[in-house]
This record gives C-alpha cells, structure tokens and sequence, in this order.
C-alpha cells in the first residue's frame, strides 16, 4: 500500500484494549476540529467531530475530548479491533479558514 | 451514493511536464479542496474553490493551479513538474465552504515524477 508517513509517531495497541490518540492543535481562534481516520491506499476517512463549545462527543466506539485550556484533542477508541489500525489525524478549522491537519499518528493493532 | 471520484489513480511523469488531475465530487457538494500529501510535510492545503470561484489558497507557488466548472467537478495542474511534487494529491468536497463543513476524501492521485 501506499505510505502516508514514513516517520509517524506510532502507538501500538494490543487487540481488545482501548486506544488514545493525542493532537496539540495551534489555533486558538479554532472552533471546530476533525479526527480522520486514513488507511493505506485510501484517502481519509471522517470518524467525528466536535465543536469548541463542547468538551466531549461520543460515537460508536469512538470518544472526542477537548481542552481548550492546552489546545489539546484527543481520540478514544474502545475495544479496539484490527480494522482499526491506520493513520489517524486530527485537523482544525479557524473561523473563515481552510481545514488545517496534524501530522498523524500511526495506529498499529497487535492480536 | 457515489463518493469523491479522483482520475488517474496513478500517474508518472518527468521533471519539466505538467499534469492535470481530475476531481468528481459527491453530488450536491459544491465545494472542492485540494491538498497534498507527503511523507515529510503531511497533509498540505492547495487551495479551495466553491461555485466556480476560488476561496482560499495554500502556499504553493504559481505552479500549481485549479479550477472548478459548472458542475462542481474540479481540475488542478502543476506545470514544470519537479522531483519534489511526487505526492499524493487529495481532493475534498463538502455541500459548503468555510467552518463545519466535513471535508469528504477521494483516493487520490498518486504523482511520481521522475
């Protein structure tokens, strides 16, 4: 498959545990923030979303949190399973601004 | 529904051509990003159009270039191609621009140029 990131931070996560994923964002005018998902060969793909008004956001297996006090996200991934394993990127949107991305973490799911 | 369309899926060219990638996006989207994908610099903005009219524009140099029709549908050229715009090229859409709109993400083009 095609590498989107030959030097990403990388968490390995045993099959079944849950995962963390952190993003220091730079903007602190950002009110809306993005995490995508990216597997190999694919483009990224949306997971969830949260807004600055907001601290927290559930999905399906999947938890945002937000502090703005640090300018800091993060993804919570329960039970994680190997269909999980992928690239995984927060990005920020300043107000009346383009969509800005991290650099990634590389999420590798062991059995 | 069908997603981002992004043509040719791969493509290899040599330094001094241009090439012109091609975006489809999903329908109702009226606007389309483009960014650029490398293993060292990530993902980086190229620029955004919306009804035809470019919104916002990354810091790329003047090679590289864009357009949205009609339709939505989008095209972007880089001329006198260098080693250094090998990358994959993302196209995005969503139904509109500025904050909290969703970006949705074609496949991409993959560039060589050798």
């Amino acid at each position: 498959g095609e590498s989107v990131g030959l030097h990403l931070p990388t968490l390995s996560v045993q099959e079944g545990d849950n995962s963390i994923i952190n993003c220091a964002y730079s903007n602190s005018a950002s009110d809306y923030f993005i995490w995508y998902k990216q597997e190999s060969g694919k483009g990224p793909q949306f997971i969830i979303d949260i807004r600055s008004n907001m601290d927290k956001r559930q999905g399906q297996r999947v938890t945002v949190l937000l502090n703005k006090t640090v300018k800091h996200l993060s993804l919570q991934i329960a039970a994680t399973q190997p269909g999980d394993s992928a690239v995984y990127f927060c990005a920020e949107n300043p107000p009346a601004s383009k969509l800005t991305f991290g650099t990634g973490t590389r999420l590798q799911v062991t059995l | 529904k069908a997603g981002v369309t992004q043509t040719p899926r791969y493509l290899i060219k040599t330094r001094g051509q241009q090439v012109t990638l091609s975006c489809s996006p999903i329908s109702g989207h009226r606007s389309v990003s483009w960014y650029q994908q490398t293993p060292g610099q990530g993902l980086q903005f190229l620029f955004e159009y919306f009804s035809e009219t470019q919104r916002n524009k990354g810091n790329f140099p003047g090679r590289f270039s864009g357009r949205q029709f009609s339709n939505s549908r989008s095209e972007m050229n880089v001329s006198t191609l260098e080693l250094g715009d090998s990358a994959l090229y993302l196209c995005a859409s969503s139904l509109g621009t500025g904050g909290a709109n969703v970006l949705t993400f074609g496949a991409g083009s993959r560039l060589t140029v050798l």
